[in-house]
């Protein structure tokens, strides 16, 4: 069985502060990795996808890969009472299309003004 | 330029029923995915059209099916309801099967009781 693996959280940072979001993945094979934003009550929104080992930035966020150790995170630098939210980790299921992902539960993220 | 749009928003069904749910893609999107999210849970994979034909699916029994017209608009459906398809189900369109850069509509909300 495939896996995607998140703590659920919530986790609660003050404003300003680093927030740091953590996967790891089971499937050895998988070759693209997503982070996508949920809002509550709403659809999920892609805000970072990285498929090379390392770090790729994007403004105040920063995904990291660590492929050897199936791990990939998500840091926001400058958290801001807006990105709370819920933050879902995907992967995509080796051997199937790109669009066959496999998500993890998601972490509650709480940015606290 | 329209994004993802679903219908019905909700819908209150009974155990043993028929539901179809309908999705148009983004402007230039020609495949659509179908995931089912429970409560507190992150989206599951059901399955993936393009060019009308099922590409990839999840593992979800065959009262779960699914359409795709010529104009790239999709249906979702399922029958003889159970309680336990008492979920959200989101429509995701991209273009073509090589990205999981996925756009999700806000989905339909499906109870059965």
């Amino acid at each position: 069985q495939k896996e995607v693996e998140q703590n659920s959280g919530p986790l609660s940072v003050p404003e300003g502060a680093i927030a740091s979001l953590n996967c790891t993945y089971s499937d050895r094979g998988s070759q693209s990795f997503f982070w996508y934003r949920q809002y509550s009550g709403k659809s999920p929104e892609l805000i970072m996808f990285i498929y090379s080992n390392g770090d790729k930035e994007d403004g105040r966020f920063t995904a990291q890969l660590n492929k050897a150790s199936q791990y990939v995170s998500l840091l926001i630098r400058d958290s801001q009472p807006s990105d709370s939210a819920t933050y879902l980790c995907a992967v995509n299921e080796y051997g199937g299309s790109q669009g066959n992902l496999i998500f993890g539960k998601g972490t509650k993220l709480s940015v606290k003004p | 330029d329209a994004g993802v749009t679903q219908s019905p928003t909700h819908l209150i069904k009974t155990r043993g029923q028929q539901v179809t749910l309908r999705c148009s893609p983004k402007s230039g999107h020609d495949t659509v995915s179908w995931y089912q999210q429970a409560l507190g849970q992150g989206p599951q994979f059901i399955f993936q059209y393009y060019e009308e034909e099922e590409r990839q699916r999840g593992n979800f029994p065959d009262r779960f099916s699914g359409h795709q017209f010529p104009n790239y608009s999709s249906e979702l459906n399922v029958n003889a309801l159970l309680l336990g398809d008492s979920a959200l189900y989101l429509c995701a369109s991209t273009r073509g099967l090589n990205t999981g850069e996925l756009f999700f509509g806000e989905g339909s909300r499906l109870t059965v009781l």
